[in-house]
């Protein structure tokens, strides 16, 4: 079963605008991680938040946990055309993420038009 | 992506043969994993490595099985393959790390595999 579910499942913006996505899961995490995929590519790590985190940066990413509403949001500042991608957040749950194991949700699709 | 291969990119095999797709790093990650990507449901675990001989299942490893006896290569095989098999495979590996200090997955380019 997927743990998170991404919002919007699509979005569409001009290049120069902020994209905000979020997640939400399901169970207690250690970590969550967002990934970026371009079309037809394998996935790219962007970003890792730990449980205990709430706010990381990372160029031009901003990504926030909220534990409690067991929540993130990733948002990408004054967005590119190269951005267009699908994005992913994925979890490693503290009672099931032995090995590392990361659970993706469903990802949003992400168009940045010039 | 540097450091892992996925083997072959793109192979149409018929119902009831069987596939075994490849992946091979040169990064010594202890841990590797298969996923598999179909729409609407995102990257599901089929299985995976914690090291040479030792594996485990995921959430979708029905009609699956995989071996490891290098370390730097994790093998997925299809004993018999049927339709609904029909995907896109992802390999990833990690950094071996404590509970403490994970990092994420550096991903294949895929291997898209077409059963008729």
């Amino acid at each position: 079963s997927q743990q998170g579910e991404e919002d919007p499942q699509a979005l569409s913006i001009q290049e120069g605008e902020n994209a905000t996505m979020n997640c939400s899961y399901k169970t207690s995490i250690n970590n969550l991680q967002w990934y970026r995929q371009n079309s037809g590519r394998g996935l790219v790590h962007l970003i890792l938040i730990r449980s205990n985190e709430r706010e990381k940066h990372s160029g031009r990413l901003r990504v926030t946990l909220d534990t409690s509403k067991k929540s993130s949001s990733l948002l990408i500042t004054a967005s590119r055309a190269a951005d267009t991608a699908s994005y992913f957040c994925a979890t490693v749950d503290i009672l099931t993420g032995g090995g590392n194991k990361l659970t993706f949700g469903t990802g949003t699709q992400l168009k940045v038009e010039l | 992506d540097a450091g892992i291969t996925q083997s072959p990119r793109h192979k149409v095999t018929e119902t009831g043969t069987p596939v075994t797709l490849r992946c091979h790093q040169t990064e010594n990650h202890r841990y590797m994993y298969w996923y598999r990507q179909d729409p609407g449901h995102g990257l599901r675990l089929i299985h995976y490595s914690y090291g040479v001989k030792d594996t485990d299942k995921g959430e979708v490893s029905d009609g699956y099985s995989v071996s490891r006896s290098k370390t730097e290569d994790f093998l997925l095989t299809l004993e018999s393959a049927t339709s609904s098999q029909t995907s896109v495979y992802f390999c990833a590996i990690s950094d071996p790390a404590s509970r403490g200090s994970p990092n994420g997955y550096t991903f294949g380019s895929g291997t898209r595999l077409t059963v008729v």
